[in-house]
C-alpha cells in the first residue's frame, strides 16, 4: 500500500507569516496534486506537478515536486486568513486511476 | 456549468437501516470515484468507475457496501445494513482520463448512523 505522509498534521500561525507543509512517500509518483478543502465542502484542486524538480507558483503559494518524485512541499508566503483550510496532497500513478490521499495538514491562520 | 451533485447532503439513520447515497457527475466525465473521509483515516478511495464499469472496488470496506453506475449521469453507493462505524462524509468525484487529470469533488454527504 502506497502511503502519503503529510506534516505537520496541524499548524496555527499568525496572519503575515510564512509556512511550509510537506508531503512524503516511499513510492515514486507519476503525478502529485495538492487540494484545499474548506469545512462542509469537497476538496478543490490547487495544482498538479508531474516532473521531478518542478516548481509551480499560484499567487502566494509555491509548490515543489522532489527530484525523485517521492515528495512535495507547499510554501505559503504572507499567509492570510483566507488560506485557512485542510491541505491535502494526492499521488497518482498514471492514467486516471484513483488517487491516494494523505491525511492532510489542518492550517489555521489567526488574524 | 454544474459541478458534481450529491444527495442528500446530510443523512441520519439508525443502525441496521439501509442507506443510499446518490451522485451526478459532471457531464462528459468518464471516471467516477467514491471516497469516504473521517478524521482518523482521512480520505479513502472506496471504488471507481470508468465509462460506467467498476474498475477497482478494493477499497470497499465489506460486503455491506455496494455501488452502481447504471448510466453516465448517475451513481449510487448503498450501505445495508448500516453500522455506527460507517459514520463519515462520503464524497463523489468525477474526472476526464489522462495524465495530470483533475478530480472534481461534490460537496459530500455527511452520514451519521446512530
Amino acid at each position: 500500500t502506497q502511503l502519503l505522509e503529510q506534516s505537520p498534521q496541524f499548524l496555527s500561525i499568525q496572519e503575515g507569516e510564512n509556512l511550509t507543509v510537506y508531503c512524503n512517500s516511499s513510492s515514486v509518483f507519476s503525478s502529485l496534486q495538492w487540494y484545499r478543502q474548506e469545512p462542509g465542502e469537497g476538496p478543490v484542486l490547487l495544482v498538479t506537478v508531474v516532473t521531478g524538480g518542478e516548481v509551480k507558483k499560484l499567487k502566494r503559494l509555491t509548490f515543489q515536486f522532489g527530484d525523485a518524485r517521492k515528495d512535495s512541499s507547499l510554501h505559503i508566503t504572507a499567509a492570510q486568513t483566507g488560506d485557512t483550510g485542510l491541505y491535502l496532497c494526492a499521488g497518482g500513478w498514471g492514467g486516471a486511476d484513483g488517487l491516494t490521499f494523505g491525511k492532510g495538514t489542518h492550517l489555521i491562520i489567526q488574524p | 456549468d454544474a459541478g458534481v451533485i450529491q444527495s442528500p447532503r446530510h443523512e441520519v439513520t439508525e443502525m441496521g437501516q439501509e442507506v443510499t447515497l446518490r451522485c451526478k457527475p459532471i457531464s462528459g466525465h468518464d471516471y467516477l470515484f467514491w471516497y469516504r473521509q473521517t478524521m482518523m483515516r482521512g480520505l479513502e478511495l472506496l471504488i471507481y468507475f470508468n465509462n460506467n464499469v467498476p474498475i477497482d472496488d478494493s477499497g470497499m470496506p465489506e460486503d455491506r457496501f455496494s455501488a452502481k453506475m447504471p448510466n453516465a449521469s448517475f451513481s449510487t453507493l448503498k450501505i445495508q445494513p448500516s453500522e455506527p462505524r460507517d459514520s463519515a462524509v462520503y464524497f463523489c468525484a468525477s474526472s476526464l482520463s489522462g495524465i495530470g487529470y483533475t478530480q472534481y469533488f461534490g460537496p459530500g454527504t455527511r452520514l451519521t448512523v446512530l
